[in-house]
């Protein structure tokens, strides 16, 4: 079946940049996701990328994606305390829009 | 615009107790429904999916089954809850390819 995974711990200090990094075996991922998770509260969609993108730039946040190796990262620049959250990477195919998460990586961002 | 709404947001029961934790969307029409659980400290698992009214998909064997009385109601429930049930319980939609999340319910079973 599909497996996504994570590390699960990254520590920056406030203003370097964070790189999140992810991995999954299903070559028919279409969507990948990274969701953010504040302490005790839901997941809110931070990015997307499609399968038939290389990189997608929003903000301070860049998603790269390497089909080939089937890697994903979340690249945050000028890390806030406020980026201090667990950041889940995900993936769909077209079918039903079914996520996949993997474990989640905690973010601590030191001032 | 699309908000889901979850109650309650928190809940302790004890075992062997009945349970029913609700989700509606508001702002879209037939949207994909799902249910997800995030044990303590772990990533989300997939419990239910539902595309449609009256139709309910579960990816895993559990002690809890799902409804979907209307387009944007979802319900989850349980006869008998376990001590294993205590969690973190999303519910989300989707339209389009992206999925957006409900604020969550944490389920204590004591």
């Amino acid at each position: 079946g599909e497996d996504v995974e994570q590390s699960l711990f990254l520590s920056v200090r406030e203003g370097d940049s964070s790189v999140i990094n992810c991995t999954y075996t299903d070559s028919s991922s279409t969507y990948l996701y990274w969701y953010k998770q504040e302490p005790g509260a839901g997941l809110q969609l931070l990015t997307y990328i499609f399968s038939n993108m290389d990189m997608k730039q929003d903000q301070r946040l860049t998603v790269l994606l390497n089909k080939k190796d089937k890697h994903l990262s979340l690249r945050i620049a000028d890390t806030q305390t406020g980026d201090s959250a667990i950041y889940f990477c995900a993936e769909s195919t077209n079918a039903g829009n079914m996520l996949t998460f993997g474990g989640g990586t905690r973010l601590m961002v030191k001032p | 615009s699309q908000t889901i709404h979850q109650w309650p947001a928190t809940l302790v029961q004890p075992v062997g107790s009945p349970l029913s934790l609700e989700c509606t969307v508001e702002g879209t029409s037939n949207p994909n429904l799902y249910w997800y659980r995030q044990a303590a400290g772990r990533g989300l698992q997939l419990l239910f999916y539902s595309v449609g009214i009256g139709q309910i998909s579960s990816e895993v064997p559990q002690n809890l089954s799902a409804s979907r009385p209307q387009d944007r109601q979802f319900i989850l429930s349980s006869k008998k809850l376990l001590l294993s049930d205590s969690g973190f319980y999303l519910c989300a939609w989707s339209v389009q390819g992206q999925t957006n999340f409900g604020p969550g319910t944490r389920l204590t079973v004591t």
